[in-house]
């Protein structure tokens, strides 16, 4: 079974500062990995997502994430915080050849 | 405008009392799988559905039941909730397939069940 383990439930950052969000992951096979945002009273939305095609996905609203399979990680990283980049971040993890019945997530790193 | 709808937002109930969440998506989506959130422990999925009339159980369905008569819809049914049936649910869809295309979630419903 596949799993997302992301580090640190609280990130605190100044506006202005790089964004890092953890996230490792365990599968058996090769995965789909993706990250969701979750602000205030709403449902998630997707920022980007890992399909095999490039190691390094960009996303909406200046997000970024590099699929590095040696180190089972997908890091989510901005350059610049800024106040409107505050909300909950869900790292999910998918089997390859399955769609998303097979989605699992993590526990959220609130920023 | 393309959207899941979720009712009611809230909803606060006492132990036995049967009631029901709704869930309409507009999208034409096949996929349509129920989740609960709760603190430290992120999105576990209850229920999911891969076309009418097809369900499966997800991660967590114990006390829960759902139907897909039609294509728009998936309520999420709690026969006799408890109180560690108190959480925040989120229904999500999505086209069916494995390119893994972008959930499309509601606003949530948040449960009190006392």
């Amino acid at each position: 079974a596949q799993s997302v383990t992301q580090l640190g439930s609280h990130v605190s950052v100044s506006e202005g500062a790089l964004v890092l969000l953890r996230c490792n992951y365990s599968s058996s096979v090769p995965p789909y990995l993706f990250w969701y945002v979750q602000y205030p009273n709403q449902g998630l939305q997707l920022l980007l997502k890992y399909t095999s095609a490039a190691t390094l996905v960009k996303g909406i609203n200046g997000f970024e994430a590099e699929f590095k399979k040696s180190e089972t990680s997908f890091h989510l990283t901005k350059p610049s915080a800024h106040m409107s980049d505050a909300a909950e971040y869900f790292c999910a993890v998918s089997i390859s050849n399955f769609g998303n019945e097979k989605l699992t997530f993590g526990t959220g790193t609130r920023l | 405008e393309a959207q899941v709808t979720q009712n009611p937002r809230y909803l606060i109930t006492v132990t036995g009392k049967k009631l029901t969440v709704t869930c309409s998506q507009n999208m034409n989506h096949e996929y349509m799988s129920w989740y609960r959130q709760d603190p430290g422990l992120g999105l576990r999925q209850i229920y999911y559905s891969m076309n009418v009339e097809v369900t499966d159980k997800g991660d967590v369905p114990e006390g829960y039941k759902v139907s897909r008569k039609e294509k728009r819809n998936f309520p999420l049914i709690l026969e006799s909730p408890s109180p560690n049936q108190t959480s925040l649910y989120f229904c999500a869809s999505s086209t069916a397939g494995t390119e893994n295309s972008p959930l499309h979630f509601g606003n949530g419903t948040r449960l009190t069940v006392t």
